[in-house]
């Protein structure tokens, strides 16, 4: 069955950079974009960008442009989130999603991320 | 991009209705029949539930209904269930690759 599969929950200091990885399996990896949301506690989910899994091109919303780098790896089907320069704000569960169309479809399990000093 | 409307908490007794508005602007919901609408228990990651307006993946009750008019989509829960009470999230397509997300309804079955 179709499933995306994050690492688990990091704790990080303020200033700090944090990567999450993202397993795609059951499906053909380069055939749909992957996502990263981000939800911050008692908050819906914000969209912070994509990946073209087939080749590597990425959109990042406006808020989070310079501050995040998605990358894929085509031979494990993993995407990888890179976000920087963490501030207490970046605390939040972070999720990988698939899109069908213009739709999510398969979501990961979810990340839970702790900035604190 | 400003997150899509929707209201805080709609509530209703089992076997009742509820609607959940969501909305938008000419650049998001309005420009597209790509709006999208997600529930979440607690602890969980979201689950689709209605996709392009009025579309349901396989699974979902015919009990979920989605609609839209103008920059305004809709969701309605028909013959509420315990197993409804949860958050609700509307998502829309914003052009250039973006997305936009709503800012979440609590439904309580009373």
């Amino acid at each position: 069955q179709v499933q995306l599969v994050q690492s688990g929950a990091e704790v990080k200091k303020p200033g700090a950079s944090v990567n999450i990885s993202c397993k795609a399996s059951g499906y053909t990896f380069t055939n749909h974009y992957i996502h990263w949301l981000r939800q911050a506690p008692g908050q819906g989910p914000e969209w912070m960008g994509l990946i073209k899994t087939s080749g590597g091109d990425t959109s990042y919303a406006q808020n989070f442009q310079g501050r995040v780098t998605l990358t894929r790896d085509t031979s494990t089907s993993t995407v990888y989130l890179e976000l920087s320069s963490l501030s207490s704000e970046a605390t939040a569960v972070y999720y990988c999603a698939r899109t069908v169309g213009s739709h999510f479809d398969c979501w990961g399990q979810g990340t839970r991320v702790t900035v604190s000093s | 991009q400003s997150a899509l409307t929707q209201p805080p908490s709609a509530s209703g007794s089992p076997g009742q209705s509820v609607t959940i508005s969501c909305t938008g602007t000419s650049r998001d919901v309005g420009a597209n029949n790509y709006v999208s609408w997600y529930q979440q228990h607690p602890g969980k990651a979201p689950k689709l539930i209605i996709y392009d307006v009025i579309k349901r993946p396989s699974g979902v009750p015919d009990r979920f209904s989605g609609s839209k008019s103008g920059n305004t989509a809709s969701l309605t829960v028909s013959g509420l269930q315990a197993e409804d009470e949860a958050d609700y999230y509307c998502s829309s397509y914003a052009g250039s690759d973006n997305y936009v997300f709503g800012t979440g309804t609590k439904v309580t079955v009373l």
